[in-house]
């Protein structure tokens, strides 16, 4: 397809237990971002990849979560030890540029829901 | 105290009327972006700003960067309108890395 992909649309999964969530970037985009958003709020900025790289990763909450662009084009977030507070939305964002005026637009998946029992 | 803090948090309109929604960040940005969020997730950027007003259709954007404020305005709202707004400033450099940091939304309902 054309746009941002995430898959799963939606997760649910138990206390304790490993998840990970997929982002396949528009092609030719370098610049990629994970985000999370909890019901009712904005959403948070967890990491920022330049190609293969980490540029960023201060948003990450703790060392349970952990993301990887390994060939600089599909992203994994991947969350150990899963948590009920660890539910939400997880939003993938890629641009052709970093995201600085004048450069490349930011497109938006649609999310993975992820549910923590 | 948020860096980003946008207003209202919910604004209900009638059909046809001038809708503004505010931001004020206090952070220093290189730009901003204003998104509209539809039910089921989905994040769509309306417009990109650093300086000055962009207009695209029936929406408006301006930003005072001394001031630290932005305002998306809506002219003659339609119910397609209805959907969260989400002011988005960025923070960073190509450099040191470049990230979001978002406002809380506002919820917008425009009624027939």
């Amino acid at each position: 397809g054309a746009g941002v992909s995430q898959t799963p649309s939606n997760k649910v999964t138990e206390k304790g237990k490993y998840v990970e969530l997929r982002c396949d970037p528009i092609s030719g985009h370098t610049a990629l971002y994970w985000y999370r958003q909890s019901l009712g709020q904005g959403p948070e900025f967890l990491i920022y990849f330049q190609g293969t790289g980490a540029a960023d990763d201060s948003g990450l909450p703790n060392d349970r979560f952990f993301a990887v662009r390994p060939e600089g084009s599909v992203s994994t977030l991947k969350i150990q030890r899963t948590e009920r507070g660890d539910s939400a939305v997880y939003l993938c964002a890629s641009s052709q540029k970093p995201v600085l005026p004048n450069t490349g637009e930011l497109f938006f998946g649609e999310g993975s829901r992820l549910t923590v029992l | 105290k948020n860096e980003v803090e946008q207003s209202p948090q919910n604004l209900t309109a009638q059909e046809g009327e001038f809708i503004t929604i505010n931001c004020s960040y206090s952070v220093g940005i290189s730009a901003l972006h204003w998104l509209q969020q539809h039910p089921g997730g989905g994040i769509v950027s309306l417009f990109m700003l650093s300086s000055g007003k962009k207009k695209h259709g029936r929406l408006i954007a301006t930003i005072n960067i001394q001031e630290k404020h932005s305002s998306l305005h809506i002219t003659a709202s339609h119910p397609r309108d209805s959907a969260v707004y989400i002011c988005a400033v960025v923070v960073g450099t190509e450099t040191s890395g470049s990230r979001l940091t978002f406002g809380e939304g506002t919820q917008l309902t425009v009624n027939p």
